[in-house]
């Protein structure tokens, strides 16, 4: 069975540092697909970024990198120069696997604070 | 357009009432979720339609009724709800290929739902 751990539960830091989000997964799937999503107050799940189990580079996307160690089964979300609006609940997900992979499993979710 | 809309946004119910909740998608994506959020908890999947077929039915209680009626919409039907059900309902929708990772879900804003 497919497991996200996010074991940390609340994140600060200062405004325009960076910050990294920790995400362990478990999988006996050779196949996966790794997700971060963002998740205001307001509600909506926020996708940011994405990394594939067979993709040999880090994924980045604007201010979001992802640093992705295969054999450690571990996808941390590096966020840079952080902003006010980055203040939210961060989510790693992992799609599941070759027989479940309409499956989208979601680790338990770390609160950022963006301080000014 | 990249958007689910969830209609209506907040519901407060009564134990022995009957409602549904809609959402709808114009990415011709074909694989449809609905996921259940309590406050401060990771979203948990409820139920996933693929290529309009109930796919996923994650041991859901058979008050939560779900029906998608074409590839463009799902709708969860309500009926003798518990206060323990209130939470923040989330629609989602993917491209399915068919064990490709590489898709992420786009998630509604939701509905927060309070039985009383």
């Amino acid at each position: 069975a497919q497991k996200i751990t996010q074991t940390q539960p609340g994140m600060f830091v200062q405004e325009k540092e960076a910050v990294t989000l920790d995400c362990t997964y478990d999988t006996s799937d050779p196949s996966y697909g790794l997700f971060w999503y963002k998740q205001p107050s307001s509600g909506e799940m926020i996708f940011l970024i994405y990394q594939g189990s067979y993709d040999q580079q880090n994924a980045t996307e604007g201010r979001y990198s992802l640093n992705f160690q295969k054999a450690r089964k571990s996808a941390n979300l590096v966020i840079s120069a952080s902003q006010l609006g980055d203040s939210a609940m961060y989510f790693c997900a992992m799609r599941g696997g070759l027989y479940n992979f309409n499956k989208f499993y979601f680790g338990s979710g770390t609160k950022l604070n963006v301080k000014p | 357009d990249t958007e689910v809309t969830q209609t209506p946004k907040h519901l407060v119910m009564g134990m022995t009432n009957k409602k549904s909740l809609k959402c709808e998608q114009h990415m011709g994506h074909r694989a449809m979720y609905w996921y259940k959020q309590k406050a401060k908890k990771p979203p948990e999947l409820m139920f996933v339609y693929s290529y309009e077929k109930l796919s996923i039915n994650e041991s859901v209680p058979s008050r939560f009724s779900p029906e998608c009626p074409n590839s463009s919409l799902l709708n969860l039907h309500l009926h003798a709800l518990q206060p323990e059900d209130s939470a923040l309902y989330l629609c989602a929708s993917s491209q399915d290929y068919g064990g490709l990772m590489n898709t992420e879900a786009f998630f509604g804003q939701g509905t927060r739902l309070t039985v009383v």
